[in-house]
């Protein structure tokens, strides 16, 4: 299994500033993901970030609105750069261990 | 690319009623599958999940899954719920063959139970 915490678990924030998100797991993972939530929504994939290469983002994100870092096995982060109010949502890390666990999310709300 | 699809988006049941979500996703190779749950004002949790062998799945929560290949469906059931159900319900998929771990959710189907 796998815990995973985020910070900040919530914040809210000004149009054009940047947020990063903070993603901790309790065990060396290889594979971890970073999805949004938005309001009233299902889970979107934003990107893979594999310990050791690039972030592969999916369609509609790129690297200079979500700039990710995967440092070592047990952490990334997420950036919500240059932010509006389009990107008030949950975001949510998860890690696959034999199965996909999520962490508890990270509430944003850009004013 | 694979998807989901969640034919119910809102369900009013009364307490005792018997419920089934329908969840059916596109992809012809080998797939896992997952039912999450989000109450409200909670994060995500994991319901059930298939990877292979038995198609009937049990979860937490007195809920059960099955997984029928031949129509790419996963649909969820529960006999008797609750008023503490009341939740959205997520239905996910990735594509085992693939190498791919990252999961493709429908749109969710939000539950209501009523007293």
């Amino acid at each position: 299994s796998a815990v995973i915490s985020q910070k900040p678990s919530r914040d809210i924030c000004q149009r054009g500033t940047s947020l990063t998100i903070q993603c901790q797991v309790d065990s060396q993972v290889t594979m971890m993901f970073w999805y949004r939530q938005q309001p009233g929504q299902s889970l979107t994939l934003i990107a893979t970030a594999n310990q050791g290469s690039e972030a592969t983002y999916e369609s509609g994100f790129v690297i200079d609105k979500f700039p990710i870092s995967r440092p070592n096995l047990t952490f990334s982060t997420l950036t919500v750069s240059n932010m509006s109010p389009e990107d008030s949502s949950i975001y949510l890390c998860s890690v696959w261990v034999e199965t996909q666990y999520f962490g508890p999310g990270t509430r944003l709300l850009v004013l | 690319a694979q998807s989901v699809s969640q034919h119910n988006h809102h369900v009013i049941l009364s307490e005792a009623a018997s419920l089934e979500l329908g969840c059916n996703y596109s992809y012809g190779g080998t797939v896992n599958l997952f039912w999450y749950v989000q109450y409200p004002g909670q994060h995500l949790q994991l319901l059930l999940k298939y990877f292979s062998g038995d198609p009937l799945v049990k979860g937490i929560k007195g809920f059960e899954a099955e997984f029928i290949k031949s129509k790419f469906s996963f649909n969820l059931r529960k006999p008797s719920v609750q008023w503490s159900d009341t939740a959205e319900y997520f239905c996910a998929v990735n594509a085992w063959d693939t190498g791919r771990r990252a999961l493709t959710f429908g749109s969710g189907t939000r539950l209501q139970v009523q007293p």
